[in-house]
């Protein structure tokens, strides 16, 4: 079974300041897919960024880039630039590779409240 | 981008009643679509995984007769909270997986039993 930990519930950041999520996952599968996702208040679930744990590079997209350590099993998500609008539930989430059973399951961690002051 | 809807988006009903929520990709074919259960500031949990045309398979500790799953087609999957009580208050969220394993989720839907 796979677990996805992150030990962070809260986290406050300055804006116009960069700030990192902590998540550190746990699978014996050698194929894997890594998420994260912000929740705001309305309760929607926004894609921010996908790892594979086959990609030899860190995933980016725009001020989101993911610290993909495989070695240490951590894929901890780095804001730059932290934006008010950044204010909202963060989630990394792990869901095993295309052929098995458990294909497309996503398993999330506790999630991070990142409040941007500023 | 591809949308999933969720219907409704809130509901309120009385203890003992059943609610349906619906979950519908809008823009392309979802073999797979899971459901999802979050308490407030809580992670989300998988509650089961339905593939059109078969059972669901639900995850342990869901109840499968409290919480019905049809997948009737390729683009609407249905929960059904039977006798639905104040414990099962909660934020409902569906997600929908392409062929190509692409996943989107549905906005979720809040249900207050009463």
């Amino acid at each position: 079974a796979q677990k996805i930990t992150q030990t962070q519930p809260g986290m406050f950041v300055q804006e116009k300041e960069a700030v990192t999520l902590d998540c550190t996952y746990d699978t014996s599968d050698p194929s894997y897919g890594l998420f994260w996702y912000k929740q705001p208040s309305s309760g929607e679930m926004i894609f921010l960024i996908y790892q594979g744990s086959y990609d030899q590079q860190n995933a980016t997209e725009g001020r989101y880039s993911l610290n993909f350590q495989k070695a240490r099993k951590s894929a901890n998500l780095v804001i730059s630039a932290s934006q008010l609008g950044d204010s909202a539930m963060y989630f990394c989430a792990i869901r095993m590779g295309a052929g098995g059973t458990s294909y497309g399951k996503l398993t999330f961690g506790q999630g991070t409240i990142l409040t941007v002051h500023p | 981008g591809a949308v999933v809807s969720q219907h409704p988006s809130r509901v309120i009903c009385k203890s003992g009643t059943s609610v349906k929520i619906e979950c519908r990709s809008l823009d392309f074919q979802a073999t797979t679509m899971f459901w999802y259960r979050q308490f407030p500031k809580k992670s989300l949990m998988l509650m089961a995984t339905s593939n059109e045309g078969s059972k669901a398979t639900y995850e342990q500790g869901v109840e499968k007769d409290k919480f019905l799953i049809n997948h009737a087609s390729l683009t609407l999957s249905t929960l059904t909270v039977t006798s639905a009580h104040p414990e099962d208050s909660s934020f409902y969220i569906c997600s929908a997986m392409g062929r190509k394993g692409e996943q989107f989720f549905g906005p979720g839907t809040r249900l207050t039993v009463l």
